[in-house]
């Protein structure tokens, strides 16, 4: 079962403008994690933010966390065509586990 | 410095057929992941190794076995293959488990007729 769920799962915006996407999770997590896929590649890292942490900052990438909603989202500012993508959100679990789940991703499409 | 390679990038096969799938990584990562990944489902785990000799099931194994005789391969075999086994397979490494970045290869594009 999926662990993550991105919500718009499509999204389309003119270049320049910002896109959010949101990441909503269902139990207690350590971190969450955001990655891109371009058509035809494999993932991406982007950003990593722990559970004590609220936002995080990369480049173009505002990243923030609320553990009490249990969700996050992903801003990209001044999206370029290059940003077209899949975006995808990533929790580790509280428990212990050695591994991620991934959420079913967003797509954006980034109009030139 | 490649990262994480996967052989082969395309592959059709009969259902029944058996084949391997392999994966290398260069970067000394102890933890490696096999997915699979479907549209419309994201990426599901197969299965994990977190170390050299380990492997472990993740979320969908049936069907497949694997097995990590070096750090830095990690075979992902199919026994009878089905055509429900049509995906794009995706391996990923990294060093400290969950708790960090995974590093993925350009994935597998198998298809089951």
């Amino acid at each position: 079962s999926q662990q993550g769920e991105e919500d718009p799962q499509a999204l389309s915006i003119q270049e320049g403008e910002n896109a959010t996407m949101n990441c909503s999770y269902k139990t207690s997590i350590n971190n969450l994690q955001w990655y891109r896929q371009n058509s035809g590649r494999g993932l991406v890292h982007l950003i990593l933010i722990r559970s004590n942490e609220r936002e995080k900052h990369s480049g173009r990438l505002r990243v923030t966390l609320d553990t009490s909603k249990k969700s996050s989202s992903l801003l990209i500012t001044a999206s370029r065509a290059a940003d077209t993508a899949s975006y995808f959100c990533a929790t580790e679990g509280d428990f212990g586990n050695e591994k991620l789940t991934f959420g079913t991703g967003t797509r954006l499409t980034i109009i030139p | 410095n490649a990262g994480v390679t996967q052989t082969p990038k395309f592959r059709v096969l009969k259902t029944g057929q058996s084949m391997t799938l392999l994966c290398a990584q260069d970067m000394n990562h102890e933890y490696m992941y096999w997915y699979r990944q479907d549209p419309g489902m994201g990426l599901r785990l197969i299965h994990y190794s977190v170390g050299e000799g380990t492997t472990a099931k993740g979320e969908v194994p049936d069907g497949y076995n694997v097995s990590r005789l070096k750090k830095q391969n990690f075979l992902l075999g199919l026994e009878s293959a089905a055509p429900s086994q049509t995906s794009v397979y995706f391996c990923a490494s990294t060093y400290s488990g969950p708790r960090g970045p995974q590093h993925f290869g350009d994935g597998t594009r198998l298809s089951i007729l």
